[in-house]
């Protein structure tokens, strides 16, 4: 069992937007602002899409954001589309230097 | 650009210990704040990371499988080392090589390598 929540999985149409959520402690997520996210495609390697809570790489569209409000995380996908469909993992720091992922959510585009 | 890939053994019998390799390009580990990670799926599973070595020789690791992992860096070649100890088919997972700037406690990880399966069966 993950450290940290996610639900399995979440779904929407295309043009609609779809939050997954990630919720840990005040010793991992609610402790530090560092919550990074992961795309995985299948059968692909994962890709950082948000660091730091809210911060994008270079490349990664602005349809994804990120947030944080006490011990929960959130991704959101605005105008979700059809290449979005992949599983997500969010990610935090503990106290004491344990790194955890999430136990990942499916989205689906209906 | 930072590009790393794994290789080593993709079929291992019960108890043995393999030595999974890091070969990496687009940065030196001799470089501050640079670090290389290991991070495993098991098939249809969750993620998990397994251990991190940085720069300065700095190691860490995930306190579930501490007893059971060792990391290694060979700078002159770019190369890190992962080795399993006494393995079993719970260890059956894709596992990935993985940089990860260092930054106290804002880890991430932002260049993966493909992954290499690597199955535990005798």
């Amino acid at each position: 069992q993950s450290a940290l929540t996610q639900p399995r999985s979440v779904s929407g149409s295309p043009g609609q937007s779809v939050t997954i959520s990630c919720t840990g402690t005040s010793r991992d997520v609610g402790g530090y602002n560092y919550v990074s996210w992961y795309q995985q495609h299948p059968g692909k390697a994962p890709k950082l899409i948000i660091l730091d809570v809210s911060k994008r790489p270079s490349g990664v569209p602005d349809r994804f954001s990120g947030s944080k409000s006490g011990n929960t995380a959130s991704l959101i996908i605005s105008g979700l589309q059809a290449e979005d469909e992949a599983d997500y993992y969010c990610f935090s720091y503990e106290f004491g230097y344990n790194l955890m992922f999430g136990g990942g959510t499916k989205v689906t585009v209906l | 650009q930072i590009t790393l890939k794994e290789s080593g053994p993709t079929l291992v019998n019960p108890t043995q210990t393999p030595a999974l390799t890091c070969t990496f390009s687009g940065f030196s580990l001799s470089t501050p704040n640079m670090g290389v990670a290991w991070i495993r799926q098991p098939p249809g599973k969750a993620l998990e990371w397994l251990a991190t070595i940085f720069w300065d020789g700095d190691r860490r690791y995930n306190p579930s499988l501490r007893r059971r992992l060792a990391i290694t860096e060979d700078s002159s070649r770019d190369q890190v080392t992962l080795t399993l100890i006494d393995v079993n088919p719970l260890d059956t997972a894709t596992y990935y090589c993985v940089h990860t700037p260092y930054s106290g406690y804002d880890v991430h990880f932002d260049a993966w390598g493909p992954g290499i399966l690597v199955t535990v069966s005798s």
